[in-house]
């Protein structure tokens, strides 16, 4: 069974970072483009990044380009979002998603920036 | 960016009739690409169809999916209790993935 599982979420102050982690099971992490997609509560989807399989090729929607960083760690089967210059707006659950294959999401983890 | 554009923003139905939302995109998208969830408050998004047309695991018969270009739809037949939710369109065929702002179907 696959499982994504997100973790790290929390409180933090405007300028601050937080870097949120998604554990992977049940299929062959490296070989799959694995995605974060954010939501905040209440609104709709949004794509944030990407990364490919090796952990070589990231993209980045541009709200967030040059503050989060993508990368992924294949040994551990885990996904990671690396957030700084944390803002208001950034406020959201994050989902872990595969979108290669069959498609499968997390369960979120919340990111709440305030003072 | 492809653009997803949803509608109605909010349908209001009553238990055992009939659900039609429609998604239009603003370039065409290969129907390889566009899938359609269901999300209920407090959870993660639900995959209902792929493919345009394809069922996703462990969902009834009486959700379909249809559609081509620019143009597709998700049909809910006998709203069932449970179906009251709401509903997104979404393209894996070009970067950056986007996905339409949602339809509420909500109980009349």
């Amino acid at each position: 069974e696959v499982q994504l599982v997100e973790s790290g979420g929390g409180l933090v102050q405007p300028g601050g970072s937080l870097r949120v982690s998604c554990a992977a099971s049940g299929f062959t992490f490296s070989t799959h483009w694995m995605h974060w997609v954010r939501q905040v509560p209440g609104k709709g989807l949004v794509w944030v990044s990407r990364i490919n399989g090796e952990g070589n090729i990231t993209s980045y929607a541009d709200s967030v380009k040059g503050r989060f960083t993508i990368s992924r760690d294949n040994a551990k089967n885990t996904l990671y979002l690396q957030m700084s210059s944390l803002r208001a707006e950034d406020t959201a659950i994050y989902y872990c998603v595969r979108f290669s294959g069959y498609i499968e999401w997390g369960q979120g983890t919340l990111v709440t920036v305030s003072s | 960016e492809i653009v997803l554009t949803q509608s109605p923003g909010t349908l209001s139905l009553s238990p055992g009739e009939r659900a039609t939302l429609s998604c239009r995109a603003s370039q065409s998208i290969s129907s390889r690409y566009l899938v359609w969830y269901q999300q209920k408050p407090g959870l993660a998004p639900r995959l209902l169809i792929y493919r345009t047309s394809s069922r996703a695991t462990g969902i009834p018969d009486r959700f379909s999916g249809s559609g081509s270009g620019t143009d597709f739809t998700l049909s809910i037949n006998r709203l069932e209790p449970e179906d009251f939710a709401v509903y997104y369109c979404q393209q894996h065929d070009s970067s950056p993935l986007t996905f339409g702002g949602g339809t509420t179907v909500e109980i009349k």
